[in-house]
């Protein structure tokens, strides 16, 4: 089993519309946790971390269940930029600060 | 201010071959990691070094090492390249104690 678990997708959304994503992770002693943004080609960036109380950065919501080892991120009012790989990212500090990624969602937001 | 910068870009090397990479991390930042991203996968995790030392490694055959220098500044070396070490290789820096990394445009290797 992977240690973090996404659906490929591809999501393809119409501009506008409302796509959630949702990751699982294995490891139970896991501390930290994000969502970057990795554009055809190029380097994964931050988007935002998870935080147990749920946060968001306008159109974009993350959520974190720590008893489901569930995370979650919801964009709202898609827009065409949103189009990217989502990756669900852990980290589980065990005398290192290792990243353990998803394998990423992918997601295309259609005219 | 600069982000994470790496050296080359892109290369293309034969089997057999060895292969240096180099990393120069946002400035104030100590912590260096190295990542390999296949086709179609998430990065996954090849060391990550700390005031010079290495603080872990992930699950990479031998042929894989690094080094951090003075500036913290990093080399990712491959020996005995095989056509599966073709990836993009991505170095990550980060402060200490802050789990967040930020990461270099990467580097597009191609083993042939």
């Amino acid at each position: 089993r992977k240690e973090v678990e996404q659906d490929p997708g591809p999501f393809n959304v119409p501009e506008g519309a409302t796509v959630a994503f949702n990751c699982t992770y294995s490891n139970s002693a896991s501390q930290s946790f994000f969502w970057y943004r990795q554009d055809c080609r190029k380097e994964p960036k931050l988007l935002m971390s998870v935080y147990s109380s749920g946060n968001e950065d306008g159109r974009f919501t993350a959520q974190l269940n720590r008893a489901s080892q569930y995370i979650s991120l919801l964009i709202r009012d898609s827009k065409l930029s949103d189009s990217a790989t989502y990756l669900c990212v852990v980290n589980t500090y065990t005398g290192r600060r290792a990243l353990t990624f998803g394998s990423g969602t992918r997601l295309q937001v259609q005219p | 201010d600069a982000g994470v910068t790496q050296s080359p870009t892109h290369l293309i090397k034969t089997r057999g071959q060895h292969v240096t990479l180099r990393c120069s991390p946002i400035s104030g930042h100590k912590s260096v990691s190295w990542y390999q991203q296949v086709l179609g996968q998430g990065p996954q995790f090849i060391f990550q070094y700390y005031e010079k030392e290495e603080r872990g490694r992930g699950n990479f055959p031998d042929r894989f090492s690094a080094r951090q220098f003075p500036n913290y500044s990093s080399e990712l070396n491959v020996n005995a390249l095989l056509l599966g070490d073709s990836a993009l290789y991505l170095c990550a820096s980060s402060l200490e104690g802050n789990p967040e990394a930020f990461f270099g445009q990467g580097t597009r290797l191609t083993v042939v």
